[in-house]
């Protein structure tokens, strides 16, 4: 149990262009999903936490013009890179979360490129 | 300590070893130590979740203790095995349960 399901894993595109990734919990209820990007040799790092039914909650520095975060329903949470640049090409990954008492579930992440 | 770390950063092992890590957390406003598997291609997957001081858990081979008072988290691999090469991750949870800081990883490689 405890899947989350993250689309598309790549992303090649010209700059200029919105980049939207899902993130989906597929047999439990999240109450709250998390998005996190990862540079390269460096940690996760949290962007902004989404809960069901109201507006992110983005971390110092993290533009949310820039990273529009969605969560519309207990299971799918989307975040929309708006007007990609070559400095957001990066390592994006989601996770989810029953309660604040339970570990978070990944998906597999997104590799976005922005040429 | 101001964020979370973790040493070493890498580590090769033989087969059938036993290892352990160590993972530095602020010890205010803790709220939870996580503990995740990283392996290539796949996931981040959870391992423990740790909140009391001296707290010890235990999944098959894989072990882990909880220091809150003085900020630390150690994890133990007993008998290595090839299939435990991955990057472990610890994470602690702060904000009153909302705020999920990790650390840069311990990458593991068990040769045969």
């Amino acid at each position: 149990g405890a899947v989350v399901s993250q689309h598309p894993s790549w992303v090649i595109c010209k700059s200029g262009t919105s980049v939207k990734i899902e993130c989906r919990s597929l047999d439990f209820q999240a109450t709250t999903m998390f998005w996190y990007r990862q540079f390269p040799k460096q940690s996760l790092m949290l962007m902004a936490t989404s809960n069901e039914g109201s507006k992110a909650t983005y971390e110092q520095g993290v533009e949310k013009d820039k990273f529009l975060i969605n969560h519309a329903s207990l299971t799918l949470s989307t975040l929309t890179v708006t007007s990609a640049h070559p400095e957001d090409s990066s390592f994006y990954i989601c996770s989810a979360r029953r309660d604040e008492h339970q570990p978070q579930h990944f998906g597999d992440g997104t590799r976005l490129s922005i040429l | 300590i101001l964020n979370v770390e973790q040493s070493p950063q890498s580590l090769h092992v033989q087969e059938g070893d036993s290892t352990n890590f160590t993972c530095s957390f602020p010890s205010s406003n803790f709220y939870a130590l996580h503990w995740y598997r990283w392996e290539t291609a796949k996931s981040p997957e959870a391992l423990f979740v740790m909140t009391l001081n001296g707290d010890e858990k235990k999944k098959g081979r894989i072990s882990a203790t909880l220091n809150t008072k003085e900020g630390y988290s150690y994890l133990y691999i007993k008998g290595s095995q090839p299939e435990d090469s991955a990057t472990y991750l610890c994470a602690s949870l702060t904000g009153g349960g909302n705020k999920l800081t990790f650390g840069t990883g311990t990458q593991l490689k068990v040769e045969l």
